[in-house]
């Protein structure tokens, strides 16, 4: 198993410009999320989904969109680019949605916007 | 509005040293994960506490949730240079919503 695959790992958008970070999970997991870490900040949610199909805010969605057609895949899209979103950007994947379940986490997408 | 504070921030010692991190907050939580991350990498989970007053051992590491549920503490025994990396608290407040603290950054010199 891959696990979460990230793509791509490293990117710099003018502003304005629009891109799609891309999250796949081969363990057949029905929770998929998306995180940002700003340096010296913990992650904070952006969009989550229960399952294929289904989508809703996190704590920051300003600025971004999602879409769960595959259970595999859970890509972000960002439209307008600002500087503001320059972070790291985390996707994860749990089984269930219980308190105790693992979040597994892919290996960040680093995003500049200049 | 949740505060979770993680300390201390940053945390530089030497091989064998022992050390305790901390996670706190004013909420009670149905749950609390610790994660480590390493640099370029993605959060990996440490482990889950459940119970109030629970404490739970992985080799060096002692995790030790509140009685009250509010806080949490890691306790690593002989620190090596492996266990070099950022420790994310992230508590549950029920659901499948978890929030995560600014971390603790450890670095251990050999």
């Amino acid at each position: 198993n891959a696990g979460v695959t990230q793509t791509p790992k490293f990117r710099i958008l003018k502003i304005g410009q629009s891109m799609t970070l891309q999250c796949t999970q081969d363990m057949n997991h029905n929770y998929m999320y998306w995180y940002r870490q700003d340096p010296g900040m913990g992650l904070k949610l952006i969009y989550y989904s229960v399952g294929a199909g289904i989508t809703d805010k996190g704590e920051v969605p300003n600025g971004y969109n999602v879409s769960r057609s595959t259970t595999e895949d859970f890509p972000l899209r960002l439209e307008l680019a600002a500087p503001s979103q320059t972070s790291v950007y985390f996707c994860a994947s749990s089984y269930g949605g219980s308190n105790s379940d693992t979040q597994y986490f892919g290996p960040g997408t680093r995003l500049t916007v200049l | 509005t949740q505060l979770l504070e993680q300390s201390p921030q940053f945390l530089s010692i030497q091989e064998g040293e022992n050390l305790t991190v901390y996670c706190n907050s004013s909420s009670v939580f149905s749950s609390l994960q610790w994660y480590r991350q390493e640099p370029g990498e993605g959060p990996v989970l440490l482990v889950t506490v459940v119970t109030g007053g629970e404490v739970k051992k992985l080799k060096r590491l002692t995790f030790q949730f509140g009685d009250a549920r509010k806080d949490s503490s890691l306790h690593i025994t002989a620190a090596q240079p492996g266990d070099t990396g950022l420790y994310l608290c992230a508590p549950n407040t029920g659901g499948f919503k978890t929030i995560f603290g600014a971390g603790t950054r450890l670095f251990v010199k050999a």
